[in-house]
């Protein structure tokens, strides 16, 4: 399995208190990739990373907010947590330590549960 | 309407069974990926495809890129293979267009 650990896995808070997930890999992957999986909707991209520093927005980005500052650790904040982003929480990394585009498999983390009440 | 559609939403089979899934999809695409999540939530990829046919076992994934549909295949089919299967579209770059994901329940 590929080296990827998402922390915390669970996480219950209250709206309006920010949250930060952590997504660490030790497989030198260039891109690396936040989800969201909610009934109805299947896997949805919220931000991805192409490189140290270099982030990009997916499909459903507001609200959110990403880092990252080093190969192996991609950080999503959700600055003031809504109701609305109660879901399961997936980081996925590819593309291999080259880093070429091309086609590539996604691996995942097991994901984090996260409650916002 | 979805750009990655997938039938039939949920899906029982008896041990043993022939299993097909199929994905259709309105976008260009690089490739086709099909994953599985677990029961316990995990997701794995199975196949990434962009033309012909791939095999892993009792799997089987093909695409029709002229028509642009993709099949999931199981053979011989086993409780252990229960499971949700998702299909994704490879469109811009390496970003990921996901199907709502196939339930697949095998009794024993």
């Amino acid at each position: 399995d590929a080296g990827i650990t998402q922390s915390p896995r669970h996480k219950v808070t209250e709206t309006g208190t920010p949250v930060t997930l952590r997504c660490h890999q030790t497989e030198n992957h260039r891109y690396m990739y936040w989800y969201r999986q909610d009934p109805g909707h299947g896997l949805r991209l919220i931000h991805y990373s192409y490189g140290v520093k270099d982030t990009d927005k997916g499909e459903v980005s507001d609200g959110y907010s990403v880092s990252r500052s080093k190969t192996e650790d991609f950080l999503l904040t959700l600055e003031s947590a809504t109701s609305s982003q109660t879901s399961v929480y997936f980081c996925a990394i590819s593309g291999g330590a080259s880093g070429g585009v091309g086609n590539q498999p996604q691996h995942f983390g097991d994901g984090t549960r996260l409650s916002i009440l | 309407k979805n750009e990655v559609e997938q039938s039939p939403q949920n899906l029982t089979a008896q041990e043993g069974e022939f299993i097909t899934i199929n994905c259709s999809y309105s976008v260009g695409i690089s490739a086709l990926h099909w994953l599985q999540q677990h029961p316990g939530g995990g997701i794995v990829s199975l196949f990434m495809l962009s033309s012909g046919k791939k095999k892993h076992g009792r799997l089987i994934a093909t695409i029709n890129i002229q028509e642009k549909h993709s099949s999931l295949h199981i053979t011989a089919s086993h409780p252990r293979d229960s499971a949700v299967y998702i299909c994704a579209a490879q469109t811009s770059g390496s970003r990921l267009t996901f199907g709502e994901g196939t339930q697949l329940t095998v009794n024993p």
